[in-house]
């Protein structure tokens, strides 16, 4: 099972707006609404961002949203902070039953 | 609040198994409809789900590491294990718990545990 394609890097100034795209196939992303984000800063566990490609759970900024289109999937923080700073990643529930993670993505706020 | 406490080994030598044990707290492993996963995590690469127990008893594994992975489940001390054979230096990492898998998210995480493989 493939990992989903991430940029390794986005960079953005505090206050701006930065999309983070993940690629699979019909067999993960395009075919399940079960797309999730997670952020991950050095040293801790991941937290859940995002899941069902666009809902956010109980205490997630509303800066933060997902969308999906065709076999890739999104994430956009606007108004960036210097707490966003930190590694995302995707994750798709896939055809196989089975969970797939994209490669991870940096985030530097400039 | 579910919290969750990853323990085991951790130093392995190689060809030796991994034993680790996810206690769960403040909530039931046996609640239905939760899976529950192990994920690890390379120094300084990206996340890999290694598998997961769903609460009906089924599990199901990565494909690249099924014939040496184990999880089990001990509903009487509210915890699962992982299991990891044939351990090498490539399976060196940071080694989640984790409520979620099949198509709910990964919502709760232990903190993590370091498992380095040397001799």
């Amino acid at each position: 099972q493939s990992a989903l394609t991430q940029p390794a890097s986005v960079s953005g100034s505090p206050g701006q707006s930065i999309t983070i795209s993940c690629t699979g196939t019909s067999s993960d992303v395009g075919g399940y609404k079960y797309v999730s984000w997670y952020q991950q800063h050095p040293g801790k566990a991941p937290k859940l961002m995002i899941y069902e490609v666009s809902n956010r759970p109980s205490g997630v900024p509303d800066r933060f949203s997902g969308s999906k289109s065709g076999n890739t999937a999104s994430l956009t923080i606007s108004g960036l902070q210097a707490e966003d700073e930190a590694d995302y990643y995707c994750s798709s529930y896939t055809s196989s039953i089975f969970v797939v993670f994209g490669g991870g993505t940096k985030l530097t706020v400039l | 609040q579910l919290q969750m406490q990853e323990s085991g080994s951790g130093l392995v030598k190689p060809s030796q198994t991994l034993s680790l044990t996810c206690a769960v707290s403040g909530g039931s492993i046996s609640s239905t409809a939760y899976s529950w996963s192990w994920i690890r995590q390379p120094p300084g690469k990206g996340l890999e789900w290694i598998g997961y127990l769903y609460y009906g008893g089924s599990t199901y594994y990565n494909p690249s590491l099924k014939s040496r992975v184990t999880i089990s489940v001990d509903r009487s001390k509210n915890q699962f294990s992982l299991n990891l054979s044939s351990m090498t230096a490539a399976d060196t990492a940071v080694y989640y718990c984790a409520r979620g898998g099949v198509t709910k998210p990964f919502e709760y995480w232990g903190q993590g545990t370091l498992v380095t493989v040397s001799s």
